[in-house]
């Protein structure tokens, strides 16, 4: 058990670039979980996935956002022209199911300048 | 809706004195409460998790938290505070019926005074 694995840790990038993040699960934990961390707040949810179904979306998540996990393993968020606030952490969590508890990663701090 | 209410944003103790974070929450449904911890540029690490077996929760690090239903209420303390345990505190809820999506409260920092 290596944990979850988030790359890159900080990303900057300019305002309008395109920006994709990977997590790494806990092998066997079929849950995945995206949150967003902004200065000052709690994470909120994205988006999770069930293997390679994506089950849920928060209203959040605008469509500049995108988030895949083709073969039910690793997962990746793009963000698409981003914009200024698109700055904060975002967190990946997997579980093995859903009344399992979530294990995070220690997040992916985007910048935008 | 779920919603969990933080009581002060920073707290202070001493060494050795005791910690008492608060947490109020609020959900239509019979609940699960937690206890996330996380230290600077890191994740969360799960404290401790309520699901109704019993109302005061042992978790990690010599952390407890009792569920108080009438209070709706899921308070954390720990009888001595350790210069360690400083970091950014986290109650969250989520729908037991669907333990998928949980929701946070915007989190109280825990500073420990020598």
């Amino acid at each position: 058990d290596t944990g979850v694995s988030q790359d890159p840790r900080h990303k900057i990038t300019k305002r309008g670039q395109n920006v994709t993040f990977r997590c790494d699960p806990i092998s066997e934990h079929n849950r995945l979980y995206w949150y967003r961390q902004t200065l000052g707040q709690g994470p909120e949810f994205l988006t999770y996935f069930q293997n390679e179904a994506q089950l849920e979306k928060s209203r959040l998540l605008s469509d500049r956002f995108s988030a895949e996990r083709p073969k039910g393993s690793f997962s990746t968020l793009e963000i698409q022209r981003t914009e200024q606030g698109d700055s904060a952490m975002y967190l990946c969590a997997s579980s093995f199911d859903g009344n399992q508890p979530q294990h995070f990663g220690d997040g992916t701090r985007l910048s935008i300048l | 809706a779920q919603s969990v209410t933080q009581l002060g944003s920073h707290v202070s103790v001493s060494e050795g004195a005791l910690v008492l974070l608060r947490c109020n929450y609020s959900s239509s449904v019979p609940p699960y409460l937690f206890w996330y911890v996380q230290y600077p540029n890191q994740g969360l690490q799960l404290l401790l998790k309520y699901t109704s077996a019993a109302t005061l929760v042992k978790g990690i690090n010599g952390f407890e938290a009792e569920f108080k239903k009438s209070a709706t209420s899921f308070h954390l303390t720990k009888p001595s505070a350790h210069m360690s345990d400083a970091a950014e505190y986290f109650c969250a809820v989520s729908d037991r019926r669907r333990d998928d999506k949980i929701i946070f409260g915007k989190g109280t920092r825990l500073h420990i005074l020598p």
